[in-house]
């Protein structure tokens, strides 16, 4: 099973700053299976990215991914007060498919 | 326009077997290459995978959940069916289903709402 460790666990920053979030894999994995989510207090968490650097339809384009092998990482460039949120990584390349613990992005 | 939704009961008794519904339009589970997920989430934790079941009837669990776990599909009612046995309070979370797309991302790429199940004596 391949582990996902993301970090930080939480990422205290101000609005208008750059958020930037990391995903390790325990193992390679193919990076056109690698995801990103975004969930709000409430709600079922929403794809952003996928193939590790494709925005879904919709996504603002502050949100980037990128990394390849082990190592993968979201970016928002500049927050937005809705941004604040827990993020998920999430390998589905194969199975059992996995998810890393989430980053929390809280307002500093 | 894809929707899912989720359905079942609210608490359930330990040792007990939890069914959960997936409702869902907007696609058929019959088009090559669709997948229905289930994800779980605890009360202040995070999504564990438990399973998928794919348009050809292959299905895919987690060894976590040790045999325990069942997913079915009836493609002319548009649902899926989660069924989990002996079950046990560390069960209770909130379930959701979600679309697995079969173009471009074979991630999840739309989401029920979620239904949250207690298991409590």
């Amino acid at each position: 099973e391949i582990v996902l460790a993301q970090s930080p666990g939480t990422l205290s920053l101000s609005p208008g700053e750059r958020a930037t979030l990391s995903c390790r894999a325990s193992q390679t994995i193919d990076s056109r299976y690698l995801a990103w989510y975004q969930q709000k207090p409430g709600q079922a968490p929403r794809l952003l990215i996928y193939g590790a650097s494709s925005r879904t339809t919709g996504v603002a384009d502050r949100f980037s991914g990128s990394g390849s092998g082990t190592d993968f990482t979201l970016t928002i460039s500049r927050l937005e007060p809705e941004d604040f949120a827990v993020y998920y990584c999430h390998h589905y390349g194969s199975s059992p498919q996995t998810f890393g613990q989430g980053t929390k992005v809280e307002i500093k | 326009q894809i929707t899912l939704k989720e359905s079942g009961p609210t608490l359930v008794k330990p040792t007990q077997i939890l069914t959960l519904t997936c409702s869902f339009s907007g696609f058929s589970l019959s088009t090559t290459g669709v997948g229905v997920g289930w994800i779980r989430q605890p009360p202040g934790k995070g999504l564990e995978w438990l399973g998928i079941i794919y348009w050809d009837d292959d299905k895919r669990y987690s060894p976590s959940l040790k045999g325990r776990l069942s997913i079915t599909k009836d493609t002319s009612k548009n649902h899926v069916v989660l069924t989990l046995t002996n079950v046990d309070p560390v069960d209770t979370a909130t379930y959701y289903c979600a679309h697995r797309g079969s173009s471009g991302s074979y991630a999840f790429d739309f989401w029920g709402q979620g239904t949250m199940v207690t298991v409590s004596s």
